[in-house]
């Protein structure tokens, strides 16, 4: 079956434009993650979402940063004013619930954010 | 701070030697500590987890040592090959949340 998928695979802008990144999850996978990874800085955690429930948005950077999911799928992350420091590779996750259990993490291949 | 410290940022050895890396965590509320492998353009991958309910976990070249009093546990890439080259991720999840935690990662780099 189909994977985590992510669009664009990289994308180039301007500071202080508005950028959109698409995540497509694994289909049944309630829950979905965006992580970002900056050189030597790991994974860090954005915003998740699982099913119906108030989205966990604790990991936003600042409020130029905004996610959305709409019908429990398909996942749009907005930056808005884009900053240099923003050029990151954005990973987003898909991952099943098991008995109540977040289970593994099913990671797309990331949109390469370039801020010029 | 829920954190999970990995070390070394970057390590180098030789085809067949055995790479370690560690991690270290505060929070004794985690159970559940897997690794994620990453190649280069990809994203990462689950490839070996751990619970605290055991001292060893070992799949094929791979195997977890997990010190519970310690807080520490690490990754043994046994008869290390240059497919194992890329950059692995440690982390740490709290029983009924989804948060996972990761380390920084550390860049393998085996030698043919």
């Amino acid at each position: 079956g189909a994977g985590v998928s992510q669009s664009p695979s990289n994308k180039v802008t301007e500071k202080g434009k508005d950028v959109e990144l698409r995540c497509d999850p694994i289909s049944g996978h309630t829950a979905l993650y965006w992580y970002r990874q900056s050189l030597g800085q790991g994974l860090e955690f954005l915003i998740y979402f699982q099913g119906n429930s108030a989205p966990d948005k604790s990991g936003l950077p600042s409020d130029r940063f905004s996610a959305e999911r709409t019908g429990g799928s398909v996942s749009t992350l907005t930056i808005q004013r884009t900053q240099q420091e923003d050029s990151a590779v954005y990973l987003c996750a898909s991952s099943p619930i098991l008995g109540g259990n977040t289970g593994e993490l099913f990671f797309g291949e990331g949109s390469r954010l370039t801020v010029l | 701070q829920q954190q999970v410290k990995q070390s070394p940022q970057s390590l180098i050895v030789q085809k067949g030697g055995i790479s370690i890396i560690n991690c270290a965590y505060e929070n004794t509320a985690f159970d559940y500590f897997p690794w994620y492998q990453q190649f280069p353009g990809k994203g990462p991958a689950l490839l070996i987890a751990i619970r605290p309910d055991v001292s060893e976990k070992k799949e094929g070249r791979f195997t977890i040592s997990f010190n519970k009093s310690a807080k520490q546990f690490s990754l043994h890439i046994m008869d290390s090959q240059p497919g194992d080259s890329a950059t692995y991720f440690c982390a740490a999840l709290q029983g009924g949340t989804y948060k996972y935690i990761f380390g920084t990662g550390t860049r393998l780099k085996v030698l043919a």
